[in-house]
């Protein structure tokens, strides 16, 4: 079935470098990307999202990416800090209609210091 | 405002008891739900509901119910524990996708 994986499972970063989280999507209809993030012993944070109309969107040190024509999707990092270490998520969906969430096996982040 | 609290955040059942976790929101979104989170996964979709008295099934929901008689409340029921429910379950709640979750109710089935 469709699914959303990740290229790495783990990614370590020295503290001040920036950090770059890849995600892959099969189903080619998914058309609302959001990225997750996930400390330990807590619920998902939303982080961004992105609608398959934009190929780039900007948040407060953070920037997704989209790639439509290889259909993947990329989380950046500026300046990485040791809070940002935690379990990142992306998940796909049909931004109409109620299609569910579609979550990717998550990608953790260790920040080095 | 506390968000989305989830009770217990904890809980060790046996094979066939039943239980409820409770979810509570004060955000007033009318949409909630339920997803599982098993051992280095994603989350998996239970059960969703886009308004009080409204609820549909998600990707798993065999082995879970659920009733949304307010906007605030959303609890999932388990009826007949088994041992494939052991997992970590988040409520959240948001627009018609989740932005915000709770904590989460770390269940385990002996």
């Amino acid at each position: 079935g469709e699914s959303v994986g990740l290229h790495l499972p783990t990614l370590s970063v020295q503290e001040g470098d920036n950090s770059i989280i890849n995600c892959a999507y099969s189903n080619s209809a998914s058309d609302y990307f959001i990225w997750y993030k996930q400390e330990s012993g807590k619920g998902p944070q939303f982080i961004i999202d992105i609608r398959s109309n934009m190929d780039k969107r900007q948040g407060q040190r953070v920037t997704v990416l989209l790639n439509k024509t290889v259909k993947h999707l990329s989380l950046q990092i500026a300046a990485t800090q040791p809070g940002d270490s935690a379990v990142y998520f992306c998940a796909e969906t049909l931004i109409s209609g109620n299609t569910p969430l579609v979550f990717g096996k998550g990608t953790r982040l260790s920040v080095i210091a | 405002n506390a968000g989305v609290t989830q009770t217990p955040k904890f809980r060790i059942l046996k094979i066939g008891q039943s239980m409820t976790l409770q979810c509570t929101q004060d955000m007033n979104h009318n949409y909630m739900y339920w997803y599982r989170q098993d051992p280095g996964m994603g989350l998996k979709l239970i059960y969703y509901s886009v308004g009080a008295g409204i609820t549909d099934k998600g990707e798993v929901p065999n082995g879970y119910n659920v009733s949304r008689s307010t906007t605030e409340d959303f609890p999932l029921r388990l009826e007949l524990a088994a041992p494939s429910q052991t997992s970590v379950y988040f409520c959240a709640t948001g627009g018609r996708q989740p932005q915000h979750f709770g904590d989460g109710t770390r269940l385990s089935i002996l």
